[in-house]
């Protein structure tokens, strides 16, 4: 059964410090991997995702993941984190149900960002 | 720009009332979509459709039903509100390649009493 494991609720990091996210996926054939991002009060904006090639892909706001398939994970990172990138992030895994797509996300989550 | 509008940011209603959350898409998207979301469960699908008048059974299902009668408008609807059904309810939209990303709404913030 296909699934993904956010296994950090939370994270609070220093302005300026270095980030990561861990996600863990579950998917029989090959996975289709996106990151989206939540700020408060609005819906999901996708940060980045995954589908071939190279396994290091860059996103927007400067994040970027790595596609580790002998772990099954696809974790984020950003070297420098900013106030503004406070929210809750959310990876998911696209599949397909037999009749058609469906996305598989993780529980999230929420990083706050101390000055 | 493209957009997926939801009819209601914030919405409150009564147990026992029929419910009902729009959301329309402008961009001609094939799969329409829509999530419950929960503090520390995540988002969980509803319901989704990937084609007009066709509708697939999510995580969970129970409680809702849905209606897609033209391509860009996809509701869904709680036939008899209960409070355990207050939520965030997000709506997506996406092309029909798996590869495509989703588009998100806003969000609908349900509170039923």
């Amino acid at each position: 059964a296909q699934s993904v494991t956010q296994p950090d609720i939370h994270i609070t990091v220093s302005e300026g410090a270095s980030l990561e996210l861990r996600c863990n996926y579950s998917y029989g054939a090959t996975p289709y991997l996106f990151w989206y991002v939540q700020s408060p009060g609005q819906g999901l904006q996708l940060l980045l995702k995954y589908f071939s090639g190279d396994t290091l892909v860059q996103g927007i706001k400067g994040f970027e993941a790595e596609f580790k398939r002998s772990q099954s994970s696809f974790n984020l990172r950003k070297p420098s984190v900013h106030w503004s990138d406070a929210a809750e992030y959310f990876c998911a895994v696209g599949g397909y149900s037999g009749t058609g797509n469906q996305f598989y996300f993780g529980t999230g989550t929420s990083l706050t960002v101390i000055p | 720009d493209v957009k997926v509008t939801q009819s209601s940011r914030y919405l409150v209603k009564r147990t026992g009332e029929k419910v009902f959350l729009e959301c329309v898409q402008d961009m001609d998207h094939e799969n329409m979509f829509w999530y419950r979301q929960d503090p520390g469960l995540g988002l969980r699908l509803i319901y989704f459709s990937y084609d007009v008048k066709m509708k697939e059974k999510g995580d969970i299902p129970e409680g809702y039903s849905v209606s897609r009668e033209k391509k860009e408008r996809f509701s869904l609807i709680l036939e008899s509100a209960s409070t355990n059904q207050t939520s965030m309810y997000l709506c997506a939209s996406s092309l029909r390649d798996r590869r495509e990303k989703l588009f998100f709404g806003s969000g609908t913030q349900l509170s039923v009493l």
